[in-house]
């Protein structure tokens, strides 16, 4: 089935730097890629989202970009700040359910940002 | 507008117990998935309703339930607990068939089971 690689697990940066996380999914017909950034004691809460006929997304100081030949996308977080840090979440939809709730999550990656 | 609410936020049962978990999704939206999450396992799809119907359902036991009424809040039920089933149960709406699989995520409801 469809599967979500997400790297690296933990990320710390120094306040100012870019961070960067990467996904890889199984499916080529995945077509809807979204990134999510779960604070302690909240829900996952949607930041970014990119869907397979678009190469780049970009919001403030968020990108996302999409490889489709490689099955790989990536997260992009510029000028990071400490209100960055929390868990980040790859997601991508499944083949035969894309309009659907129905996501396969990556591992997700912890970000910490040092003042 | 308000958000995804669950309750509760917080419980504890024992194994054996059952448990109910409600979601009210976002006003307008029709379609309410589920999620478990783990330390272990991550986020993984339980089951997805539209229109009081279920849509999708993921690789869990039977003893996992869900229902959607027709104002489009859900509930979902764990019979007989096990210790594995603690958890954060997440509930996420999304606002029509077209972006069904854009989620928003409420705050969860964490379940211990001793």
């Amino acid at each position: 089935g469809e599967n979500v690689e997400q790297h690296p697990s933990t990320l710390s940066v120094q306040e100012g730097d870019s961070a960067v996380i990467k996904c890889t999914y199984s499916d080529s017909a995945s077509n809807y890629f979204p990134w999510y950034k779960q604070e302690l004691g909240k829900g996952p809460q949607l930041i970014i989202d990119i869907r397979s006929n678009v190469g780049e997304k970009k919001d403030q100081r968020i990108a996302v970009t999409l490889n489709k030949t490689a099955k790989h996308f990536s997260l992009h977080i510029t000028e990071t700040q400490p209100e960055d840090s929390a868990v980040y979440f790859c997601a991508a939809s499944i083949p035969g359910s894309s309009n659907t709730g129905k996501l396969i999550f990556g591992q997700g990656t912890t970000l910490q940002v040092k003042p | 507008k308000a958000g995804v609410t669950q309750t509760p936020r917080y419980l504890i049962k024992t194994r054996g117990q059952q448990v109910t978990l409600s979601c009210s999704p976002i006003s307008g939206h029709r379609s309410v998935s589920w999620y478990q999450q783990t330390p272990g396992q991550g986020l993984q799809f339980l089951f997805e309703y539209f229109s009081e119907t279920q849509r999708n359902k993921g690789n869990f036991p039977g003893r996992f339930s869900g229902r959607q009424f027709s104002n489009s809040r859900s509930e979902m039920n764990v019979s007989t607990l096990e210790l594995g089933d603690s958890a954060l149960y997440l509930c996420a709406s999304s606002p029509d068939r077209e972006r069904a699989n854009v989620l928003t995520f409420g705050a969860g409801s964490r379940l211990t089971v001793l």
